[in-house]
């Protein structure tokens, strides 16, 4: 168990609509990274939050957005869903500057 | 572009026999290296780190990697391929300055395991 929770395990919805994805860091972790898993492009960095703030994006689309709350857990919230945005979405979190990144189990999403 | 590469899609070895998985990376200092392991229907678990010092890092499970930064290489072994080693490993890497912390993943490898 890494310590990051990550909620719901498994989310199936239909073209068009909207969710969100949850994720709690590992207790006293300020740092929270969102990455995609898909057969064709790999695992993609997203975007990282530091405390509240956004500190870097990555191959995000404008139909995402992240946001980390004051007690540093973070939400994913994916709209306009098309069947491509199937895969697994990953958060991780660490400490300081020069520590590793621990995971969470991931949501697999699927868009029909 | 910063980049990891893992060679090889897939490798299967007999449990009990040795095991080298690649992995080189181009980056434009030298990185802070990670291999991470991914099991069917489960999240990404930290293998093993290099940030600096010693060359050759040890891991959880048995495993270890060699770092070598004439091949700008950062190869996983392990002696005694058990079983349960079948799964998905990945190489990462993330810049060493500041304001570069997220990770690059290569491709992954996945290993089978044959009893």
């Amino acid at each position: 168990d890494s310590g990051v929770t990550q909620t719901p395990k498994h989310l199936i919805t239909a073209t068009g609509q909207r969710v969100t994805l949850r994720c709690s860091p590992r207790s006293g972790d300020l740092s929270v990274y969102w990455y995609q898993q898909s057969l064709d492009q790999g695992l993609q960095f997203l975007i990282h939050y530091y405390n509240g703030e956004e500190r870097a994006k990555g191959n995000i689309l404008e139909r995402f957005s992240a946001q980390q709350f004051p007690d540093l857990h973070s939400e994913l919230n994916l709209s306009s869903l098309e069947l491509g945005d199937s895969a697994l979405y990953f958060c991780a979190s660490s400490g300081t500057v020069n520590t590793e990144a621990f995971f969470g189990q991931g949501t697999r999403l699927t868009v029909v | 572009a910063q980049s990891v590469t893992q060679p090889d899609i897939h490798i299967t070895v007999s449990e009990g026999a040795s095991l080298e998985l690649r992995c080189n990376y181009s980056y434009g200092a030298t990185p802070y290296l990670f291999w991470y392991v991914q099991s069917p229907g489960q999240g990404l678990q930290l293998l093993l780190k290099y940030f600096s010092g010693d060359t050759l890092v040890q891991g959880i499970k048995g495993f270890e990697a060699e770092f070598k930064r004439s091949q700008s290489s950062f190869n996983l072994r392990k002696p005694s391929v058990h079983w349960s080693d079948a799964a998905e490993y990945f190489c990462a890497a993330r810049g060493s300055g500041a304001g570069s912390y997220q990770l690059t993943f290569g491709k992954g490898t996945k290993l089978s395991v044959i009893p």
